[in-house]
């Protein structure tokens, strides 16, 4: 059972586009990360939100977070090569215990 | 090092064959997780440590994985009789307190099974 979804799955676009990604859950989570994974490394953390609502902007990259804590949108603007890579969100949630629950990701490719 | 290392960075495995993947987390960190993850795909949990215990260890996919954890530190993940579905980059992260705060993680191993 896939505890968080996201979608789309694979995204290719042009650079200078905007794109959003999205993760969802039946479940409510404390927190939740997105990271980014780029080929041979392993995912590097982006941002944290914590209050439902909450929205957080890092650079052309913004994060949201549901009011119900259940799901998160990851919204890139003005997308360039150097944004390409695997998106993952990742749920924090006493309910699971003390884990980090991943979702499937998004592979994003941003081609010149 | 400054960040969580494991090793082998690659490894190639005849099929039933054991093999064991380590991971030398952040010094202090008191979490460590292991993932696998196969060719394009997201993260697969397979357990997790708080200093040398494993109060989740849900994900291992069969009785051939196990993994322990000496002096809070060190972690090796061992695949007994490998199969060739075991072939995937098997992740490890440490945090500095559980699910409260970053996992970082490291570069993977990558297990390939022949």
């Amino acid at each position: 059972t896939q505890l968080l979804e996201q979608s789309p799955q694979f995204l290719s676009i042009q650079e200078g586009e905007n794109l959003t990604v999205y993760c969802n859950s039946s479940s409510v989570f404390s927190s939740l990360q997105w990271y980014r994974q780029e080929p041979g490394e392993g995912p590097v953390l982006l941002v944290t939100v914590v209050t439902g609502g909450e929205v957080k902007k890092l650079k052309r990259l913004t994060f949201q977070f549901g009011d119900a804590r259940k799901d998160s949108s990851l919204h890139i603007t003005a997308a360039q090569p150097g944004d390409t890579g695997l998106y993952l969100c990742a749920g924090v949630g006493d309910r699971y215990g003390q884990n980090f629950v991943f979702g499937p990701g998004t592979r994003l490719s941003v081609l010149p | 090092g400054a960040g969580v290392s494991q090793s082998p960075s690659n490894k190639v495995t005849e099929k039933g064959k054991d093999v064991e993947l380590r991971c030398d987390p952040i010094s202090g960190h008191t979490a460590l997780y292991w993932y696998r993850q196969s060719l394009g795909q997201g993260l697969e949990f397979l357990i997790y440590f708080q200093g040398n215990s494993a109060p989740d260890k849900s994900g291992l996919p069969s009785d051939r994985f196990s993994a322990e954890r000496t002096g809070g530190s060190v972690s090796t993940l061992t695949i007994q009789r490998t199969q060739q579905e075991d072939s995937a980059v098997y992740l490890c992260a440490s945090s500095l307190i559980p699910a409260n705060t970053e996992a970082f993680f490291g570069q993977g191993t990558r297990l390939t099974v022949v």
